[in-house]
């Protein structure tokens, strides 16, 4: 069964500061990554995904992901965070076949910015 | 464009008692899906409709869970009766008919709290 996780449950930066939030996923068949976020009352929202091509992926909001097959990883990042990117942060991977599609989630990393 | 929206945003109910969730997906989209996320858990996956038809609830924890999509626009998720356990964040999301992969859209969140 696939499975996503996210070593890192809660991360504390400075604002201007860079990001990495790491995702390791564990999928049988070539794999279509998400990123979401979600910000306090908010619901999820999409910041970019991977289905195939150039393994480094532009996102909403000055975030981008890497792909790298070798090390199962899909490792979100951003060079200078905001205080608004203060939020919650979900990979996820694709489980669906060719219709349906429903999203395995990891844990969730919890980002906390101090100005 | 309207998002997806979701009715309540809160819910507090004693364990026995029934409570119905509401979803409405973006205008246009075929694809509906539930999720929910139990405390301190993953955001986990209920079921998955294609209009009105359940292409997939393999989800779907047990039998008090029902989800309804008639006239394939809004859906409901009832529960009933609601347990302690059910208590967390119950998710809607929707996408666009197509080739698949096509992007969820989420809707802010029902916070269901079981007493």
């Amino acid at each position: 069964a696939q499975s996503v996780t996210q070593p890192d449950i809660h991360i504390t930066v400075s604002e201007g500061a860079s990001l990495e939030l790491r995702c390791n996923y564990s999928y049988g068949a070539t794999p279509y990554l998400f990123w979401y976020v979600q910000s306090p009352g908010q619901g999820l929202q999409l910041l970019l995904k991977y289905f195939s091509g150039d393994t480094l992926v532009q996102g909403i909001k000055g975030f981008e992901a890497e792909f790298k097959r070798s090390q199962s990883s899909f490792n979100l990042r951003k060079p200078s965070v905001h205080w608004s990117d203060a939020a919650e942060y979900f990979c996820a991977v694709d489980a669906g076949d060719n219709y349906g599609q429903n999203f395995v989630f990891g844990p969730g990393t919890r980002l906390s910015v101090l100005p | 464009e309207a998002g997806v929206t979701q009715f309540p945003s809160h819910s507090v109910i004693e364990k026995g008692q029934t409570v119905t969730l509401r979803c409405d997906p973006i205008s246009g989209h075929d694809n509906l899906y539930w999720y929910r996320r139990v405390m301190g858990k993953e955001i986990k996956f209920l079921l998955h409709f294609v209009k009105e038809s359940k292409q997939d609830e393999s989800g779907m924890p047990n039998n008090r869970f029902l989800a309804e999509r008639t006239g394939g626009t809004y859906s409901t998720l009832k529960v009933q009766p609601a347990e302690l356990e059910d208590s967390g964040v119950y998710f809607c999301a929707s996408s666009q008919e197509g080739t698949g992969w096509e992007t969820q859209y989420f809707g802010p969140g029902t916070r269901l709290l079981v007493l």
